[in-house]
């Protein structure tokens, strides 16, 4: 019954190396987003998508990129990881609609940067 | 500017109420919304107030009040699987926000 596939729970990688983050989900919803959690922080958005190659920046995007290829899937991209970047990383989606929309989110890709 | 506020941390005992606070300010409000997020798993949706009053949904219950800016989740007959953090979120229009705005969480531990 999953819906929301994050690729990898827990990843290790040091600074500078290219890390990508993957996202697919099976709802055939149209808008994707990436958010990152940390401690005292909370939830803040990376990016988002509202449509196939649609993309748009959310509070933080400096130092990410994203990639939205298929409707299903949406990528995170940290092109040169550095420690600051160490967190949890969560995938949501949501269907379009007039009103605002239930966000269902991936389990969650904890990344380190060491 | 965008501003959500909820208690960082709450204690309450098994088979008691709570209420969690929420106040916010936004530019553009298109309901509000609370998740809960259990310790290292995913987020997951509880409740929606797009209209002021109360929504009740088992042992949850969730007030909105627009003009106030205002909003509480209530947990009933607590047991001990609610200990967990519950988010506050405000969805607003278009711009880079996105659809929803979180708050920092608050963290409630049910005590037996």
């Amino acid at each position: 019954d999953v819906k929301v596939t994050q690729s990898s729970r827990y990843l290790v990688k040091r600074t500078g190396e290219k890390v990508f983050l993957e996202c697919v989900q099976d709802m055939d919803h149209e808008n994707m987003f990436w958010y990152r959690q940390d401690p005292g922080l909370g939830l803040r958005l990376i990016y988002f998508s509202y449509d196939v190659k649609m993309k748009e920046k959310g509070d933080i995007p400096e130092g990410y990129s994203v990639s939205r290829e298929k409707k299903e899937r949406f990528s995170l991209i940290l092109e040169s990881a550095s420690t600051n970047q160490t967190s949890m990383y969560l995938c949501a989606s949501s269907p379009r609609a007039s009103g605002a929309n239930v966000l269902t989110f991936g389990a969650g890709s904890r990344l380190t940067v060491l | 500017g965008q501003n959500i506020d909820q208690p960082t941390e709450m204690t309450a005992t098994e088979g008691a109420i709570v209420q969690i606070n929420c106040t916010y300010q936004t530019s553009g409000f298109n309901g509000l919304f609370w998740y809960q997020q259990h310790a290292g798993e995913a987020p997951t949706f509880l409740s929606y107030n797009v209209l002021d009053g109360l929504e009740e949904k088992g042992r949850f219950s969730s007030f909105l009040s627009r003009s106030k800016g205002y909003s509480y989740l209530l947990l009933k007959e607590l047991q001990m699987k609610d200990s967990a953090s519950y988010l506050c979120a405000v969805g607003v229009y278009g711009g880079s926000q996105g659809n929803l705005i979180f708050g920092k969480g608050t963290k409630l531990s049910v005590k037996p």
